[in-house]
């Protein structure tokens, strides 16, 4: 099974509809993330969380808003969506570690499989 | 604007050739990390270079860092179709993970 799930895997909705995405993880990691992707852009940060008390907000965050309801669980909101919320959106896992005494923690990210939306 | 950007934008080449693609950074970093997408999928991590390393392997993948220049390079040797992907660079930067708009590699069999 997978480390990183995330429902629903594609959604179209409509302008104004209120829209969830859940992700959940069974890595044990404390750090979630939520990020959309658009061509040419790369990825963009929407929001973070190190642990299930902390919630940060990304470089787009407006529009969007999360709940980290467990270590497992983490749920990314759009209140209205509008069309230029169409996009590619991964949710990712992290645990920082270090590769020795001293060494810079190395956060590696593993991420889930993607939810397709688009917002007529 | 973003920590890393990589360059070309799009690779296209023949199996069996190598693909090398650059990263570029604007601020000093700790690690820097290179990830592969296949279309539409999440991405994976492919390999990890710390700041004070030149140079790393892992099978068919050599990356390498160049700090004073913040710049850095995969090469992929002996490309096969499957190796069909976008690849991104990340930075670490305050305490946060910051990805590249990657670079697009197409393998024509």
């Amino acid at each position: 099974d997978a480390d990183v799930t995330q429902t629903p895997r594609n959604r179209i909705t409509k302008t104004g509809k209120r829209i969830m995405l859940e992700c959940s993880q069974t890595k044990g990691h404390d750090r979630m993330y939520w990020y959309r992707q658009d061509p040419g852009l790369g990825l963009r940060l929407i929001y973070y969380s190190f642990d299930v008390k902390d919630i940060n907000k990304g470089e787009i965050s407006d529009g969007y808003s999360v709940s980290r309801q467990a270590q497992a669980k983490f749920s990314l909101s759009l209140e209205s969506a509008i069309p230029n919320q169409t996009a590619l959106y991964f949710c990712a896992t992290s645990e920082p570690y270090r590769l020795g005494s001293g060494a810079h923690p190395v956060d590696t990210q593993y991420f889930g499989p993607g939810t397709r939306l688009t917002v007529l | 604007s973003q920590q890393g950007e990589e360059d070309p934008q799009a690779l296209s080449i023949q199996e069996g050739e190598n693909a090398t693609m650059n990263c570029s950074y604007k601020t000093s970093i700790n690690n820097l990390q290179w990830y592969r997408q296949n279309s539409g999928r999440g991405l994976v991590h492919l390999i990890l270079i710390r700041s004070n390393e030149r140079e790393k392997h892992s099978g068919r993948l050599r990356v390498t860092l160049d700090t004073s220049k913040k710049s850095s390079s995969l090469l992929i040797t002996a490309s096969r179709a499957a190796d069909t992907a976008s690849y991104f660079c990340a930075t670490d930067r305050h305490d946060k993970v910051i990805f590249g708009p990657g670079t697009s590699l197409s393998v024509i069999p």
